[in-house]
């Protein structure tokens, strides 16, 4: 069964250091999310992609946090600097047909 | 803005018994509804997706229903078992929303003792 692929699956670091996550969608799916979810909340969209173009970054904090994905296929999700409160799971997630699938996630943790 | 609430937060139920967990929402102009489990530090398995135009789904022993107009959706799990415990969340695709934006609730933390 296809999937979506996640790394790190955990990074751990420290405040006012670069982190970078990457995330590979199931082969076809041109929409592509990065969602964080904090322990004990629902996952926030940070970031929609269809191909390679951003549709929705509202909820991006983009002083630190960038996102891309080049060629439409993979995307890289980059924070910089990293601060105590990004503390959290981030998750990738491709869709077809409004079925979203998400990937196993990367958990940060930034001490 | 579309608020999606889930009640109880955390639900413990004996082996067997039926689980019934609730979903509400504040906005009915939705294009579906998506029930979705996560087990500990883990990513989210979709389970059931209801399109607005319909009142229910079906998959073994889920079924999850839809009443748009009154904001509320329920899944039911019948018979549960030890490895249904997990968080289960529902999100709604904002129907106002151009690109179908997902909008998650808290989740209800399940625990099912032997």
């Amino acid at each position: 069964e296809a999937e979506v692929a996640q790394s790190p699956r955990y990074k751990i670091t420290e405040k006012s250091q670069a982190v970078a996550f990457w995330c590979d969608p199931i082969s076809g799916h041109a929409t592509l999310y990065w969602y964080r979810q904090i322990l004990g909340q629902g996952p926030e969209l940070l970031v929609q992609f269809q191909d390679e173009s951003v549709v929705d970054d509202s909820q991006l904090p983009k002083d630190r946090f960038s996102a891309e994905r080049l060629k439409g296929v993979d995307s890289t999700l980059k924070i910089q600097p990293a601060e105590l409160g990004d503390s959290a799971m981030y998750l990738c997630a491709s869709s077809q047909a409004n079925v979203l699938t998400f990937g196993a996630g990367s958990r940060l943790t930034v001490l | 803005k579309q608020e999606v609430t889930q009640i109880p937060a955390a639900l413990s139920v004996p082996e067997g018994e039926n689980l019934v967990l609730n979903c509400s929402f504040t906005d009915s102009a939705i294009y579906n509804l998506q029930w979705f489990r996560q087990d500990p530090g883990k990513g989210l398995t979709s389970l059931l997706l209801i399109q607005s135009s319909q009142r229910e789904q079906t998959s073994g022993r889920l079924n999850a229903s839809l009443d748009k107009s009154s904001g509320r959706s329920t899944l039911y799990i019948a018979a549960s078992q030890p490895g249904d415990s997990a968080t289960y969340l529902c999100a709604v695709r904002v129907a106002t929303d151009s690109w179908g934006k997902l909008q998650f609730g808290a989740g209800t933390q399940v625990v099912v003792t032997p």
